[in-house]
């Protein structure tokens, strides 16, 4: 099984900062990376595929990278609604999920 | 536009079952196939079942198999997970979700599924 890590599990930032999260992989997984937002009650919202590519209709301060193992999440300038936890997800075997990044307010 | 609801959640007893339904609408169902993601009180999100659009192939995690039978019926847009032999560790909210690709583009609002005694 392809085990996903995040890091970090939390972080506090501010409105306008640039905020990097971080996914590793067990195993290579080529670009076949997606990442998430979910808020509190909600279901995840997809922002990126395919490692970079974003989801139509997403801000373009979301942007992402990487391929085999390492990959990144970068929201540029942080915006109040960007406030909610990130997961990323692998499918290069059936689905496997990080633990999830929480961001919060500073 | 793409819609996904999930029904049949509740509270049940360890060892109980529970069926639920994500009924479909907004897209030509039967080409894209539909997984199972469950989410346990303030913890993270957990694959758990996927079948293909025609319901020729179907995959489970292995905390689930033989417990869980996912189905579909491609007449009525319909995704159906069977639970049995539940257990406590169970206890989550249940997401149905498109595939597109291999990722998900659309995920519905969930279905709270509560085991205990």
């Amino acid at each position: 099984d392809i085990q996903m890590t995040q890091s970090p599990s939390a972080l506090s930032a501010s409105v306008g900062d640039r905020v990097t999260i971080t996914c590793r992989a067990s195993q290579s997984i080529s670009s076949w990376l997606a990442w998430y937002q979910q808020k509190p009650g909600k279901a995840p919202k997809l922002l990126i595929y395919e490692a970079s590519t974003l989801e139509s209709g997403v801000p373009s301060r979301f942007s992402g990278s990487g391929s085999g193992t390492e990959f990144t999440l970068t929201i540029s300038s942080l915006q109040s609604d960007d406030f909610a936890t990130y997961y990323c997800q692998q499918y290069n075997s059936y689905w496997t999920f990080g633990q999830g990044t929480k961001v919060e307010i500073k | 536009q793409v819609q996904l609801v999930e029904s049949g959640g509740g509270v049940v007893q360890p060892g109980g079952s529970l069926r639920l339904s994500c009924a479909a609408s907004g897209f030509t169902f039967r080409s894209f196939g539909v997984h199972w993601v469950r989410q346990a009180p303030g913890k993270g999100l957990e694959w758990v079942s996927f079948i293909r659009y025609d319901g020729s192939d179907k995959y489970y995690v292995d905390s689930v198999e033989g417990r869980f039978t996912i189905s579909r019926d491609n007449s009525k847009n319909m995704v159906y997970l069977q639970m049995n032999s539940l257990r406590v560790e169970d206890t989550a909210v249940y997401y149905c979700a498109k595939q597109s690709g291999r990722y998900s583009d659309y995920w519905g609002q969930g279905t709270l599924v509560t085991v205990s005694s």
